[in-house]
């Protein structure tokens, strides 16, 4: 099974800030298909990015999602007091899917 | 509007049972794979188990395979998931998503149902 481990750990940043989120994946995703999620406290997650760059409908163009082969970034630019969240990043390469522990964005 | 609404979820003590249900709305529910992911609170996302459209094909996660049934209704639009021998590390928020437009994406998720077991 591909392994995906999100860095940092927690990230205190300001509004307006940038964030950088790291994925890395134990092996090459193939096609770049890695998906970027947000899950705001109490809420279900919903989906930011797809293969790797591409954002979901609806997603402000703050939210940029790069990368591929095993390193992949997700940026938040501009950081706004919606976005303090917890980011996953997941893989669906194989039929059985699997998930970054996910990296907290948290108010400074 | 999609709207995916889980239900089913309780305490329930180990060795027992449970059926969650997930009524789905807004979209043709035919076409779509539909997935349970599960979800300890405070900790990360976990993928359980997918079917296909009209039922006939099935993954599961290595941690359920034999004790957990995913299946579906498509004249209700509603996926099940049958969930038997449960362990106490089978306790978690169970989300319903159907498979994004997007590749394999999951997009969007149901609200989740939660399941507690415990004696």
């Amino acid at each position: 099974d591909i392994v995906l481990t999100q860095s940092p750990g927690p990230l205190s940043l300001s509004p307006g800030e940038t964030a950088t989120l790291s994925c890395r994946a134990s092996q090459s995703i193939r096609n770049n298909y890695l998906a970027w999620y947000q899950q705001r406290p109490g809420q279900a997650p919903r989906l930011l990015i797809y293969d790797a760059s591409s954002r979901a409908t609806g997603i402000p163009d703050r939210f940029s999602g790069s990368g591929s082969g095993t390193d992949f970034t997700l940026t938040i630019s501009r950081l706004e007091p919606e976005d303090f969240a917890v980011y996953f990043c997941q893989h669906y390469v194989t039929s059985t899917w699997t998930f970054g522990q996910g990296t907290k964005v948290e108010i400074k | 509007e999609v709207q995916l609404v889980e239900s089913g979820g309780g305490l329930v003590q180990p060795g027992g049972s449970l059926r969650l249900s997930c009524a789905a709305s807004g979209f043709t529910f035919t076409t779509y794979w539909m997935h349970w992911v599960r979800q300890v609170p405070g900790k990360g996302l976990v993928w359980v188990s997918r079917i296909n459209p009209d039922g006939s094909d099935t993954n599961y996660a290595d941690f359920v395979r034999g004790r957990f049934t995913i299946s579906r209704e498509n004249a209700k639009n509603t996926v099940y998931l049958q969930m038997n021998s449960l362990r106490i590390e089978d306790t978690a928020v169970y989300y319903c998503v159907r498979r994004g437009d997007y590749g394999g994406v999951l997009d969007p998720w149901g609200r989740g149902t939660l399941v507690t077991v415990s004696s």
